[in-house]
């Protein structure tokens, strides 16, 4: 199994400005992955990292709002741009181990004010 | 877009008592059906994997329960105790893809 560590556990910011959230996996991984979850709302992808390459979106999530990096096999992360109140979530990281196993980090609780 | 859907929302049980949620998912191109544990502030913990039709998987008082053919999969839970207050999420992927998608999860607390 994988344990997978996330910085900074919790912020509060203020609207406008930018959160750098990092995710540390401890063991080299395949793929690795950032969700959101709004309050009241499933855990949804937001894009999959890609290591030494773009991030690969879902629909709706764009790289001038959340840009990603990867840029080794155990480390990557996930900026909230130019934040609003919307963009109040739970952010998770998750990295793929064996063929069918995904784990998660213990998350990032964001409050936009 | 894949429509996966968890009841109940949310759920209370008296504490010895036993209960069961389910969730449901599309039943065309099936790969497997995680099912999740997250208690508040830590990371969800995976509870099983299941990827054949008919799978029953087993992990102490916790059970799962897996059709594919009709899309859907039971998770129990017998002599519910304090500690097995938690969201528990489902998660399906589908065939050639690593992405999971999630339902909105099942809020379960128990009742000393």
């Amino acid at each position: 199994s994988a344990v997978i560590s996330q910085k900074p556990s919790r912020d509060i910011c203020q609207r406008g400005t930018s959160l750098t959230i990092q995710c540390q996996v401890d063991s080299q991984v395949t793929m690795m992955f950032w969700y959101r979850q709004q309050p009241g709302q499933s855990l949804t992808l937001i894009a999959t990292a890609n290591q030494g390459s773009e991030a690969t979106y879902e629909s709706g999530f764009v790289i001038d709002k959340f840009p990603i990096s990867r840029p080794n096999l155990t480390f990557s992360t996930l900026t909230v741009s130019n934040m609003s109140p919307e963009d109040s979530s739970i952010y998770l990281c998750s990295a793929t181990g064996s063929t069918y196993e995904q784990y998660f980090g213990p998350g990032t609780r964001l409050t936009v004010t | 877009i894949l429509n996966v859907e968890q009841s109940p929302q949310s759920l209370h049980v008296q504490e010895g008592d036993s209960t069961n949620f389910t969730c449901s998912f599309p039943s065309s191109n099936f790969y497997a059906l995680h099912w999740y544990r997250w208690e508040t502030a830590k990371s969800p913990e995976a509870l099983f994997v299941m990827t054949l039709n008919g799978d029953e998987k087993k992990k102490g008082r916790i059970s799962a329960t897996l059709n594919t053919k009709e899309g859907y999969s039971y998770l129990y839970i017998k002599g519910s105790q304090p500690e097995d207050s938690a969201t528990y999420l489902c998660a399906f992927r589908n065939f050639g893809n690593e992405k999971l998608t999630f339902g909105t999860g099942t809020r379960l607390t128990i009742i000393p």
